[in-house]
């Protein structure tokens, strides 16, 4: 099966755009959802599609694609934006997660 | 609004199966515009995908658990399972139900609150 490579950490000061990738082959083909998870509670789907965000999710939320890459963007991040971050993919056998990154809103 | 809810033995004993249930209430697991997932993830890790089951009964496994794990419908209870075979300290997580949309957008739109299992004697 493939995989989904994450940064492990990320930071961001408050009110600024911070960028978070995903890479990985599977990302030519399908589609990367992103999913904001805070500590001890269930992952909550962001993104999905070329650039979907479910009712409820803040339009400072947006995704984009570029070849085996995939971006989830906040712009004007807040406090409570930070979390830890999980994209994920179809590929041949199913679907697959990539490692996660942890956001830091200094 | 459609929520899921799992459910099933907290503890399970090394070499044994893990079996949970999720129930989904608010919607029908027939609908066809879905797949219903397992998720887990141990304690301070990420996430990773168990496999998955269409309405129709079609599955699809994680190749690195596909040995072990079976998924399962049973439409007239809204409910979808998990077994687990052959358990070890390894498979100790939280499990997660999920669900995804069947179309090629994809993504996982809602999850149950998730349930601890940790396997040990």
């Amino acid at each position: 099966s493939s995989e989904l490579t994450q940064d492990p950490a990320v930071s961001v000061a408050l009110g600024q755009t911070v960028r978070i990738t995903c890479q990985g082959d599977s990302l030519r083909s399908y589609y990367a959802s992103w999913y904001q998870q805070k500590p001890g509670q269930a992952p909550v789907l962001v993104i999905y599609g070329k650039n979907n965000r479910p009712s409820g999710i803040p339009d400072r939320f947006s995704g984009s694609s570029s070849g085996n890459t995939a971006s989830l963007t906040i712009t004007g991040a807040q406090a409570e934006d930070e979390a830890d971050y999980y994209c994920n993919s179809r590929d041949s056998s199913g679907v697959v997660f990539g490692g996660g990154t942890k956001l830091t809103v200094l | 609004q459609v929520q899921l809810q799992e459910s099933g033995p907290g503890l399970v004993k090394p070499s044994q199966t893990l079996s949970l249930t999720c129930t989904v209430s608010g919607g029908s697991i027939s609908s066809g515009s879905y797949y219903w997932s397992w998720i887990r993830q141990p304690a301070g890790k990420g996430l990773e995908w168990i496999g998955r089951i269409y309405t129709s009964g079609s599955t699809n496994y994680n190749p690195s658990l596909k040995s072990r794990v079976t998924i399962s419908v049973d439409t007239s209870k809204n409910q979808f399972s998990l077994k687990l075979s052959s358990v070890t300290a390894a498979d100790t997580a939280v499990y997660y139900c999920a669900r995804e949309y069947f179309d090629w957008l994809g993504g996982m739109d809602v999850w149950g609150q998730g349930t601890t299992v940790t396997v040990s004697s």
